[in-house]
């Protein structure tokens, strides 16, 4: 197991479109965590599931995003009728649910919405 | 937003000299944890502390639990190039992990 994996790593999408991101946490981690992270910021909270259960979203997750975990394993975290706002580095993390332990970051999905 | 204030904001440094930055917030967290991202990753753990008044090294790195739970510093002995990035601290409360805004440290060789 190589870590979290994020794909794609670059997006560049037309205002409007809708656009997917599929992460892949490491294996045996069953917590999994979507971040935004804009330039000049820290990462911020959007989601995070346990197992297939989404547990808590942010309030930053508008209506137009939606994600998944089908099945406890990858995550998919859609955007509906992109908007210029939602350009940023999308991450991912997983952890084993260990009580504080940190989290493993994936490498991020770059959105650049033109 | 971000509910941690992190400072500096940046730093111009020589090679051979320490760094420290800290992280203070309102709220209490029971971890606290330093991160660091290179362009176009995402960050990766350097140091995670459990327990107020911890003080614990990675290498060149050394990081304390403030006593109140409400901060921490890191720093960094002998800088080396190849610590050029962004640092963040996280506090932590089960699953929810808030980020401050970063460090961003520049070594000159």
């Amino acid at each position: 197991d190589t870590g979290v994996s994020q794909d794609p790593r670059h997006k560049i999408t037309k205002r409007g479109q809708n656009v997917t991101f599929r992460c892949d946490p490491i294996s045996e981690h069953n917590r999994l965590y979507w971040y935004r992270q804009t330039l000049g910021q820290g990462p911020e909270f959007l989601t995070y599931f346990q197992n297939e259960a989404q547990l808590e979203k942010s309030r930053l997750l508008s209506d137009r995003f939606s994600a998944e975990r089908p099945k406890g394993s990858f995550s998919t975290l859609e955007i509906q009728r992109t908007e210029q706002g939602d350009s940023a580095m999308y991450l991912c993390a997983s952890s084993l649910g260990v009580w504080g332990g940190g989290y493993t970051f994936g490498s991020g999905t770059r959105l650049t919405v033109v | 937003g971000q509910q941690l204030n992190q400072s500096p904001q940046s730093m111009f440094i020589q090679e051979g000299e320490d760094v420290s930055m800290n992280c203070t917030s309102s709220s209490i967290f029971n971890t606290w944890l330093w991160y660091k991202q290179e362009p176009g990753e995402g960050p990766v753990l350097l140091i995670a502390l459990y327990k107020a008044g911890e003080l614990t090294s990675n290498g060149r790195l050394t990081a304390q639990f403030g006593i109140t739970r409400k901060d921490s510093f890191l720093n960094i002995s002998a800088s080396i190039p190849s610590d050029v990035g962004i640092y963040f601290c996280a506090g932590q409360n089960n699953n929810d992990m808030r980020f401050g805004a970063g460090t961003r440290l520049t070594v000159k060789p």
